[in-house]
């Protein structure tokens, strides 16, 4: 069975303070593996798509990348308006369906 | 370009009573997903409809059921309302294609269902 697994469930930084947060995985076979961040009763917002190892996107202080079992999410220098939920799915080969993990809380002080 | 749209964006029904959900994919996209996000659980997989056809559907009763328009625009009806089914709805789209690599699913701002 498809399953995805994030870490922490929770984090708090200071402003600048960078980190990352993990996502790990096993699918039989990987159509890709995506990144959302969803604030408090929004629906999630696409940030990042990834579809196989030593893959790497950036966007502003987010920057995602990719081996064969999990997914990391870095943040650099972050803002309070960083804080939200951050979720990774993947989807199989052979599926449209989407597969998400619980999601990592992160608050950015100030 | 507008995003997906769902309405209503809250409803308040009673155990036992219908509901039924709206949504409209970005233009272009002929996939349509539901996703139930319940406290605490996570999102979960309900239906996906392309091409007016139901495709797939996650681990839910019969009571969930859904259709898609010749517009691509999607319906999700919730029969027999139980306390349970308190949460918020999300509709996502996508293109369909059958190819090796994924398709990134766009989220629209979701209906939050409340049953009393």
């Amino acid at each position: 069975e498809d399953q995805v697994t994030q870490s922490p469930e929770a984090l708090r930084l200071q402003e600048g303070e960078s980190s990352s947060l993990n996502c790990s995985y096993t699918v039989s076979g990987l159509r890709g593996l995506f990144w959302y961040r969803q604030d408090p009763g929004k629906g999630p917002e696409f940030l990042f798509t990834l579809y196989s190892a030593g893959e790497e996107k950036e966007k502003e202080r987010l920057k995602a990348t990719l081996t064969k079992k999990e997914s990391f999410l870095h943040i650099t220098a972050p803002k309070p308006e960083d804080s939200a939920t951050y979720l990774c799915a993947v989807q199989a080969a052979g599926a449209q369906k989407l597969v998400f993990g619980q999601g990592t809380r992160l608050t950015i002080n100030p | 370009e507008a995003g997906v749209t769902q309405s209503p964006t809250h409803l308040i029904k009673t155990r036992g009573q219908q509901a039924t959900l709206r949504c409209s994919p970005i233009s272009g996209h002929t996939s349509v997903y539901w996703y139930q996000q319940a406290l605490g659980l996570g999102l979960q997989f309900l239906l996906w409809y392309d091409e007016g056809e139901e495709r797939n559907r996650g681990n839910f009763p019969p009571r969930f059921s859904g259709r898609q328009f010749p517009n691509y625009s999607s319906e999700l009806n919730v029969n027999a309302l139980e306390l349970e089914d308190s949460a918020l709805y999300l509709c996502a789209s996508s293109f369909q294609t059958s190819g090796r690599i994924g398709d990134t699913q766009y989220f629209g701002p979701g209906t939050r269902l409340t049953v009393l």
